[in-house]
């Protein structure tokens, strides 16, 4: 079974509004978590790095005040798109890092603005 | 910064062998990895090269060169179900200790009968 979770797997929100991603490690914790993003029929774009207990890291162009992080627990991090626009349709998806540095992967979400 | 590029789609019939290249440029080096991406589905991991060689796991292997800054996947035996997005990936080596994958263009493979 699935050892991050990530929910909702699809969400459809009108433009302007913002939502939660969330993405959870099952069966370990997980003190840094990475999100990317994918557009369709391209390459999976990392976005930031989901630090617990402290800032995430945002790679070069990602706008940090339209994408906000949150990794308050070693099981859990957070995106939240806010004042999401069509553009920011994509399909998300989360990854963890395991003790064994096996790098585990969220099933996605598929983000579709309105 | 770093960058792996891939051919954008390969083509193969049922039964054949297949070979996904992917060239790098990375200012540090920690080793390719291969992920297989069937459309709306997360990563999966296939095969790790840390150092120059073949590795073989099963019906997927992987080649790494790293005086070339090269590697290769490749599946033989085709099956209809290998049809999906393959990637290369490297890890940022500005990443620390933590497992930053820096992926490459990607290939589509599509299998035909």
């Amino acid at each position: 079974g699935a050892v991050v979770s990530q929910h909702p797997s699809r969400v459809i929100c009108k433009s302007g509004t913002s939502v939660k991603i969330e993405c959870r490690s099952l069966d370990f914790q997980a003190t840094t978590m990475f999100w990317y993003r994918q557009f369709p029929k391209q390459s999976l774009m990392l976005m930031a790095t989901s630090n617990e207990g402290s800032k995430a890291t945002y790679e070069q162009g990602v706008e940090k005040d339209k994408f906000l992080i949150n990794h308050a627990s070693l099981t859990l991090s957070t995106l939240t798109v806010t004042s999401a626009h069509p553009e920011d349709s994509s399909f998300y998806i989360c990854s963890a890092d395991s003790s064994g540095n096996t790098i585990y992967f969220g099933e996605g979400s598929w983000l579709t603005v309105v | 910064g770093q960058s792996l590029e891939q051919p954008s789609e390969v083509t193969a019939v049922e039964g054949a062998i297949v070979q996904i290249n992917c060239t790098y440029q990375t200012s540090g080096f920690y080793g390719l990895s291969w992920y297989q991406q069937h459309d709306g589905g997360a990563p999966t991991f296939l095969s790790y090269n840390a150092l120059d060689g073949l590795e073989e796991t099963g019906r997927f292997s992987s080649f790494l060169s790293r005086s070339d800054s090269y590697g290769y996947l490749l599946l033989q035996e085709l099956q209809m179900k290998d049809s999906a997005s393959y990637f290369c990936a490297v890890r940022d080596p500005y990443g620390g200790a933590t497992n930053k994958l820096i992926f490459g263009t990607g290939t589509l493979l599509a299998v035909q009968p």
